[in-house]
């Protein structure tokens, strides 16, 4: 099955600087890419996605990146802000049967802004 | 995208006891999936539960301990039976954005302690 690892498991920034996280998955059958945002206590949020036709994707602040080739993808946040300090989760999508695909998930990343 | 929610969102429960989680959709969706979540730990797909059909377990999970059932297009129950505090978790169901749409939406998942 699907094997997702996520780094780096912490990140701390400085209000206004970048942050980067970074995935990689082991099944090239994988098509689909989503980004979750976690506040304590709330259930997760999806923030951005990306497919496997797609190279780069932009919203605003956020923007995800996919090297198919090399089977990574990275969630790239500017201008960060106190609002933006959750967890983040990276996901693959693997196409089953029937139409529909499962996620697996990566282990998460706690990003600090302060 | 889809109102989910989920009941109960917390329980406390002794050990051997079994617990039934609903989730409820403001529309009708294809699968619904349930998921897993450890304190401070990732999700993990325990099954994906399709109307009209049996739901299929993820390695690791099996139907005796997790039942599920789909009676209809916005409706699932996932019951936790036999509970251990290893079961304590958050539960969470999450439902796609329609046939061959990737995109998932979680409700707002029930937490559970096992004593």
């Amino acid at each position: 099955g699907e094997n997702v690892e996520q780094h780096p498991s912490t990140l701390s920034v400085q209000e206004g600087d970048s942050a980067v996280i970074k995935c990689t998955y082991s099944d090239s059958a994988s098509n689909y890419f989503p980004w979750y945002k976690q506040e304590l206590g709330k259930r997760p949020q999806l923030i951005i996605d990306i497919r496997s036709n797609v190279g780069e994707k932009k919203d605003q602040r956020i923007a995800v990146t996919l090297n198919k080739t090399a089977k990574h993808f990275s969630l790239h946040i500017t201008e960060t802000q106190p609002e933006d300090s959750a967890v983040y989760f990276c996901a693959a999508g693997e196409p089953r049967n029937s139409g529909y695909s499962t996620l697996t998930f990566g282990k998460g990343t706690m990003l600090l802004v302060s | 995208s889809a109102v989910i929610s989920q009941k109960p969102s917390r329980d406390i429960c002794q050990r051997g006891t079994s617990l039934t989680i609903q989730c409820q959709v403001d529309s009708q969706v294809t699968m619904m999936f349930w998921y897993r979540q450890q304190p401070g730990q990732s999700l993990t797909l325990i099954a994906t539960a399709n109307q009209g059909s049996e739901a299929t377990y993820e390695s690791g999970f099996v139907i005796d301990k997790f039942p599920i059932s789909r009676p209809n297009l916005t409706f699932s129950t996932l019951t936790v039976s036999n509970m251990s505090p290893e079961d304590s978790s958050i539960y969470l169901c999450s439902v796609d954005a329609g046939l061959f749409d990737e995109t998932q939406y979680f409700g707002p998942g029930t937490r559970l302690l096992v004593l």
